[in-house]
């Protein structure tokens, strides 16, 4: 069975500085790893998803993430970040050829002027 | 292209009650999965249809049923509400393939009372 786990409930951030969201998953296949945006009152945006190939992966508003097989982790990061990214952060597994989406329960990113 | 839509954002039922949730996938995707996100956690899989056929389920009980529609909408149906059913309601439709392209509706809140 997968499961994750992200290692922080909340991460307290100043503007334009830099911050990662730390993610730690658990499974005996390959799988898919994607990291979800969650704005108040809203549903969840796909910030950007590891498939194969590079695992260095860039999304969308200057996220990206890094895929360690090794250490089974997929960390978000990003260099400079704004007011507007304060948000609830999800970080998500699946198992390769099963649609079946495995949720961490979530990183609150607040960004202080 | 229209993304998923999801009824009512809002609900509130009575212990006992049954309740409907419908949702509306996105043009072009055939698949439809549906999340319960209970408040402070990450979205939890309670199933998934794929051309009207249950293809995946979550360790969620039988009072909990779906139906998906030849146009691909879908509906959530819960029996015996329970005060622990109270919940963000998510719908994701995406169209199957390998790109794991999931789009999530805004959610359906329901509060039971």
């Amino acid at each position: 069975a997968q499961s994750v786990t992200q290692l922080d409930s909340q991460v307290p951030v100043f503007e334009e500085a830099p911050v990662e969201l730390r993610c730690n998953y658990s499974s005996s296949v390959s799988v898919y790893l994607f990291w979800y945006v969650q704005y108040p009152n809203q549903g969840l945006q796909l910030l950007l998803k590891y498939l194969s190939g590079s695992t260095l992966v860039k999304g969308i508003n200057g996220f990206e993430a890094e895929f360690n097989k090794s250490q089974t982790s997929f960390h978000l990061r990003k260099p400079s970040v704004h007011i507007s990214d304060t948000a609830e952060y999800f970080c998500a597994v699946s198992e390769k050829g099963y649609n079946k989406l495995i949720f961490g329960a979530g990183t609150r990113l607040a960004v202080h002027p | 292209e229209t993304g998923v839509t999801q009824s009512p954002t809002h609900l509130i039922k009575t212990r006992g009650q049954q309740v409907t949730l419908r949702c509306s996938s996105q043009s072009g995707h055939n698949t439809v999965s549906w999340y319960q996100q209970a408040l402070g956690q990450g979205p939890q899989f309670i199933f998934q249809y794929y051309r009207e056929e249950e293809n995946g389920r979550g360790n969620f009980p039988p009072r909990f049923s779906g139906l998906q529609f030849p146009n691909y909408s879908s509906e959530l149906n819960v029996n015996a509400l329970e005060l622990d059913d109270s919940a963000l309601y998510l719908c994701a439709s995406s169209s199957g393939g390998e790109d794991y392209g999931y789009t999530f509706g805004s959610g359906t809140r329901l509060t039971v009372v």
